[in-house]
């Protein structure tokens, strides 16, 4: 097919060794964040969110922290393994306060390798 | 448990024919979605739809067309399929209000045209 976007950015790291996977989102309106995890030949998969009122949020080996002065965002994986090979996409949600609803903008992603 | 669904999960095809793209979810959301991913490759938006007989073009401009009948059921339809259609077609759902909940993704649709 017909390429329509960049090649994404890669990430290699040793297994064991802690990722730490960035992402700069356009909208200072935005008020929640996701990230998610691709697989080969899967669609995303929901790893973790934080809300704009949060700079800091942590689940089980991943903590995504959130700059809103600069913008950004950043997803750390503590002790990497194999199964963590993906790519990861970070996701941005802008609420319309009129009605309530919200536009999702995803960000170009990251290929995370994993060396054993 | 619920989930969304696409069907074919591959799908090899000739120059010219009609093909639907089936997206079945059973979460009960309102708002559904479908992307365009070429392998490795960002995500784009090509429709999504609001409610039943709601539908929008999404920011990558595609030849494909979608309905939304029922609640649970998007498909996408290409008239023509050409060899430029080659690609992955990702569905997902979210709830209608709420903006603190993500998407829910299907596994994909790779399409082949030949």
């Amino acid at each position: 097919g017909e390429s329509v976007g960049l090649h994404l950015p890669t990430l290699s790291v040793q297994e064991g060794d802690n990722s730490i996977i960035n992402c700069a989102y356009s909208n200072s309106a935005s008020d929640y964040f996701i990230w998610y995890k691709q697989e080969s030949g899967k669609g995303p998969q929901f790893i973790i969110d934080i809300r704009s009122n949060m700079d800091k949020r942590q689940g089980q080996r991943v903590t995504v922290l959130l700059n809103k002065t600069v913008k950004h965002l950043s997803l750390q994986i503590a002790a990497t393994q194999p199964g963590d090979s993906a790519v990861y996409f970070c996701a941005e949600n802008i609420t319309h306060v009129n009605t309530g609803g919200f536009k999702t903008i995803f960000g170009a992603g990251t290929r995370l390798f994993v060396k054993a | 448990e619920a989930d969304i669904y696409q069907t074919p999960r591959y799908l090899v095809i000739g120059t010219g024919k009609k093909i639907t793209l089936e997206c079945s979810q059973t979460m009960g959301h309102d708002k559904m979605y479908w992307y365009q991913q070429d392998p490795g490759m960002e995500l784009h938006l090509i429709h999504y739809s609001y409610g039943v007989n709601s539908t929008e073009k999404g920011d990558l401009s595609s030849e494909s067309t979608v309905s939304r009948i029922r609640t649970e059921h998007f498909p996408l339809t290409l008239e023509s399929a050409r060899p430029s259609h080659t690609s992955q077609y990702l569905c997902a759902s979210s709830p209608r209000t709420g903006a603190t909940e993500g998407y829910t993704f299907g596994s994909g649709t790779r399409l082949t045209v030949v």
